[in-house]
């Protein structure tokens, strides 16, 4: 079965760097497109960030210039590089998987909280 | 970029009865709309795309209906474990990928 397997969130000071991971299994990473989703604490679902199975990635306008998708095939292993962290960039960040512009797995969440 | 409405923002449901959930795009988006469902502390869960095909392991008590600019989600008996959030999100012409605002499913 499909699983997904978010890590690295935490408690950050604005301004500084963190990056997440997301572990794959189930399914041929390879093949397919995986997102980043965030939700704001009691608010609903922003997208982050995609990127193709051919590696073309796209960002919201929110982290444009800040964040950056990546992945590694072969750990089977989505990334997340998030700088220049601001306050409202606080949220459960989720990643997921893509089939063909909607989403159909999702991992369970990390919580990314930005505070000085 | 498409901007999506939902309504109502909470509906207040006894479990055993109906309930409808619309979804508007500003644009037309064909069939392409997928619906989902999170409940509280929990991730969201593809429930519907195509408008109208559940997904996999989806009980038959959802249903959606819609196309262009209008959609609605069903739930024909609500049961406990129904009472959520639900999202639609438009997938024609991306990026960006949008979602809508969400309604709460509650008990009344």
């Amino acid at each position: 079965q499909v699983q997904l397997l978010e890590s690295g969130g935490g408690v950050v000071q604005p301004g500084r760097s963190l990056r997440l991971s997301c572990g794959a299994s189930g399914f041929t990473f390879r093949n397919f497109g995986m997102h980043w989703v965030r939700q704001p604490p009691g608010k609903g679902l922003e997208w982050v960030a995609v990127i193709s199975y051919d590696g073309t990635k796209y960002y919201a306008d929110s982290v444009k210039g800040r964040f950056t998708i990546s992945r590694d095939n072969s750990k089977n292993t989505l990334y997340l590089e998030m700088n220049s962290l601001k306050p409202e960039d606080t949220a459960v960040y989720f990643c997921a998987k893509d089939m063909i512009g909607f989403f159909d797995y999702w991992g369970q969440g990390t919580l990314v909280a930005v505070s000085s | 970029d498409i901007v999506m409405t939902q309504s109502p923002a909470t509906l207040s449901v006894s479990p055993g009865e109906r309930a409808t959930l619309s979804c508007r795009a500003s644009q037309s988006v064909s069939s392409n709309l997928a619906w989902y469902q999170q409940k509280p502390g929990q991730a969201p869960r593809l429930l519907i795309y195509g408008a109208s095909t559940r997904a996999t392991g989806i009980p038959a008590r959802f249903s959606g209906r819609g196309s262009g600019t209008e959609f609605t989600l069903t739930i024909s008996s609500l049961q406990s474990e129904d009472f959520a959030v639900y999202y639609c999100q438009p997938y024609n012409n991306w990026p960006p990928f949008t979602f809508g605002p969400g309604t709460k499913v509650d008990i009344k």
